[in-house]
């Protein structure tokens, strides 16, 4: 079964500073995403990273995918408050049964990012 | 906005009653999936419909049930419900995309049971 884990859980940063979420996966897959999500909001996907070595960037986040280490990271560059938020990794597999249109999401806990002035 | 619709987006109910979650994808999205988000289990798949017909399970209880109908709208229902299953319920689409398989979430139905 794949397991996804993700840390720091909680992040307390100062504005201005840089910081690193891991996101740890146990099996081989073929895709990783990155979302964040509000209080009490839903998710809305920041990064999409499909292949090794993969670099993605937006803004201050910056995602990157290791597939051999099954590792990705998503750096967090001068920090401001309006990041605050929870920010999740999941990975793609395919379920037993396989099939081409059966895709399920497996979700780290999630690092709650707190900006602080 | 993703495109996703959720209904209700708040229902407060008793223990022991029985419920229905309502979902429409985005426009010409024919997968359908129900995750369930909660404190202590975290974010969790629950079940996938793609053009009506069920494709994959994850951690569902019997006591829950879905159906994805022919204009893809797709309803989860809840049955005996307990104080456990006070939660935020997701329905995401995807479109038929063999390269990003990515999912789009709606804005959730929160659940409390009392």
């Amino acid at each position: 079964e794949l397991k996804v884990e993700q840390n720091p859980l909680f992040l307390s940063m100062q504005e201005g500073k840089n910081y690193t979420i891991y996101c740890n996966y146990s099996t081989t897959s073929d895709r990783l995403y990155w979302y964040r999500q509000d209080p009490g909001k839903s998710l809305e996907s920041l990064f999409v990273l499909l292949s090794n070595g993969a670099v993605k960037q937006e803004g201050r986040l910056m995602a990157s995918l290791d597939t051999k280490a099954r590792l990705s990271t998503l750096h967090i560059t001068a920090a401001v408050h309006d990041l605050s938020a929870t920010y999740f990794c999941a990975v793609l597999s395919l379920p037993s049964g396989g099939g081409g249109s059966n895709y399920k999401l497996t979700f780290g806990k999630g690092t709650l990012l707190t900006v602080n002035p | 906005d993703s495109g996703v619709t959720q209904t209700p987006k708040h229902l407060i109910t008793a223990t022991g009653q029985r419920v229905t979650l309502r979902c429409s994808p985005r426009s010409g999205d024919l997968s359908v999936y129900w995750y369930q988000q909660s404190l202590d289990q975290g974010l969790q798949f629950l079940i996938q419909y793609y053009n009506g017909e069920e494709r994959a399970k994850g951690n569902i209880l019997e006591r829950f049930s879905a159906q994805q109908f022919p204009d893809l709208h797709s309803e989860l229902n809840l049955s005996s419900l307990e104080l456990g299953d006070s939660a935020l319920y997701f329905c995401a689409s995807s479109p038929r995309d063999r390269i990003f398989h990515e999912q789009y979430f709606g804005p959730g139905t929160r659940l409390t049971v009392t």
